[in-house]
């Protein structure tokens, strides 16, 4: 049964450090996007990758955070430097735009939690 | 602010009664999703519901759209104790492709 995975489950590191968070999106969507989820803020959606190509990543802090998709079974968020604020679940969602070129249904994975201490 | 707000924040019933749970949002929309998240978890998609579609079914899930009003509802027959999680609305607005806006929730619970 098809899945998006997400590496690792759960990450605590210290403010400063960098951390790598991995997914894999379903095999044969060409859409990836990362959310991060926050009581505060709810899900936000921070970027968006097609064809591998990032399209939208004006959600994200370009100071700090990167998004890749190397290949087509590989898509990375990474925070260099961390902060304590960056403490949230990111998820990782893939999808196949449809004839109208919408991506109407994302699957999601079961995120990572991130705690910076 | 987001575009979807749900209404109530949280839901308490007992198991074998209906749950409903709206979902008002700001702009025009080619569609409207309801995604469940148990705790600890990833979103799963429920449902979607076009923005010229009025009503839909799916098992014991029936959603209805009023475009006028810019409000849906998710109605959840017989519920389950498995049934306990967040629910969430989100809109794919009518100038996007792909982008979902997600309202805030609502934690669902069903006591046995």
């Amino acid at each position: 049964d098809a899945r998006v995975t997400q590496t690792p489950r759960h990450k605590v590191t210290e403010m400063g450090q960098e951390v790598t968070m991995r997914c894999q999106p379903i095999l044969g969507h060409n859409t990836v996007f990362w959310y991060r989820q926050t009581m505060m803020q709810g899900l936000e959606l921070l970027a968006y990758f097609r064809n591998r190509a990032p399209l939208d990543d004006s959600g994200m802090p370009k100071d700090r955070f990167s998004a890749e998709m190397p290949d087509a079974t590989l898509a990375t968020l990474k925070i260099q430097p961390s902060e304590p604020r960056d403490s949230a679940v990111y998820f990782c969602a893939s999808g196949s735009p449809g004839l109208a070129g919408r991506t109407d249904t994302q699957y999601f994975g079961p995120g990572t939690r991130l705690t910076v201490l | 602010s987001q575009q979807g707000e749900e209404d109530p924040q949280a839901l308490s019933i007992q198991e074998g009664e209906n749950a409903t749970m709206n979902c008002s949002y700001k702009t025009s929309i080619n569609n409207l999703q309801w995604y469940r998240q148990n705790s600890g978890r990833g979103l799963v998609h429920l449902i979607l519901i076009r923005s010229n579609e009025r009503e839909k079914h799916s098992g014991r899930l029936r959603v209805t759209l009023d475009t006028s009003k810019k409000s849906s509802s998710l109605l959840i027959t017989a519920s389950r104790a498995a049934d306990t999680a967040s629910y969430f609305c989100a809109t794919l607005r009518g100038d996007s492709s792909y982008k979902l806006i997600f309202g805030s929730g609502t934690r669902l619970l069903v006591r046995p």
